[in-house]
């Protein structure tokens, strides 16, 4: 099955600080999605982004599909961006998720 | 109220018992899916299921059983609970793009 490689595996931040997020597959994928899990464990859709790119507010999202990787921005971090963030994706409907990045951002 | 909800949000059980965890979807998704979560190894595919009457084992299938007799229902099963199941499952559903996450349930099996 498809394998999902996400760096880094740890962040830590100060308020105000940009990041940046990558996601490795090693196959095509047509079904890639962010999503941020929250302290309470809630998975939230951040980007469902296969191709291209998206932004949605401070956080924006671009995917290489010929080159299966994806990145994840996040500009002016908050506190309350705070948790994991998983990227997840296959070659068919079934997601295979990454282990995750954990990230803190400190006030 | 539309979406995906997991029933109950939180159960602990004996080893040994059996014990049930629900999935509703109200999107008539054709896709649902069983994660479970451990610390270390993130989401890791259960059991998933194409339509009605159609499921197929994922990467850690042992010790769970899955039906689907209706589109807007996954059920799993532990048939004899074990301490190594304790662990958070998450439900998701998918039509034919993103997939959505229930709120998840915890299972602390003593």
């Amino acid at each position: 099955g498809i394998q999902v490689e996400q760096s880094p595996p740890d962040l830590i931040l100060q308020e105000g600080a940009n990041s940046t997020l990558r996601c490795n597959f090693s196959d095509s994928v047509n079904n890639l999605q962010w999503f941020h899990q929250n302290p309470w464990g809630q998975l939230i859709n951040l980007f469902y982004i296969p191709s291209g790119t998206k932004q949605n507010g401070r956080l924006s999202a671009t995917t290489v599909a010929t080159e299966r990787y994806s990145l994840l921005y996040i500009s002016s971090s908050q506190t309350t961006d705070s948790g994991v963030y998983f990227c997840a994706g296959g070659g068919s409907y079934i997601p295979t998720f990454g282990r995750g990045t954990s990230l803190i951002v400190h006030p | 109220d539309a979406g995906i909800t997991q029933s109950p949000r939180y159960k602990i059980t004996e080893t040994g018992r059996q014990v049930t965890l629900m999935c509703h979807q109200t999107w008539s998704h054709s896709y649902m899916f069983w994660y479970r979560q451990d610390l270390g190894h993130g989401l890791r595919l259960i059991y998933y299921s194409a339509a009605a009457d159609i499921t197929d084992k994922g990467e850690v299938p042992d010790g769970y059983v899955v039906s689907r007799s209706k589109t807007e229902n996954f059920p799993l099963t532990l048939e004899s609970a074990t301490r190594s199941q304790t662990s958070v499952y998450f439900c998701a559903s998918t039509g034919d793009t993103e997939a959505f996450f229930g709120q998840g349930t915890r299972l602390t099996v003593v």
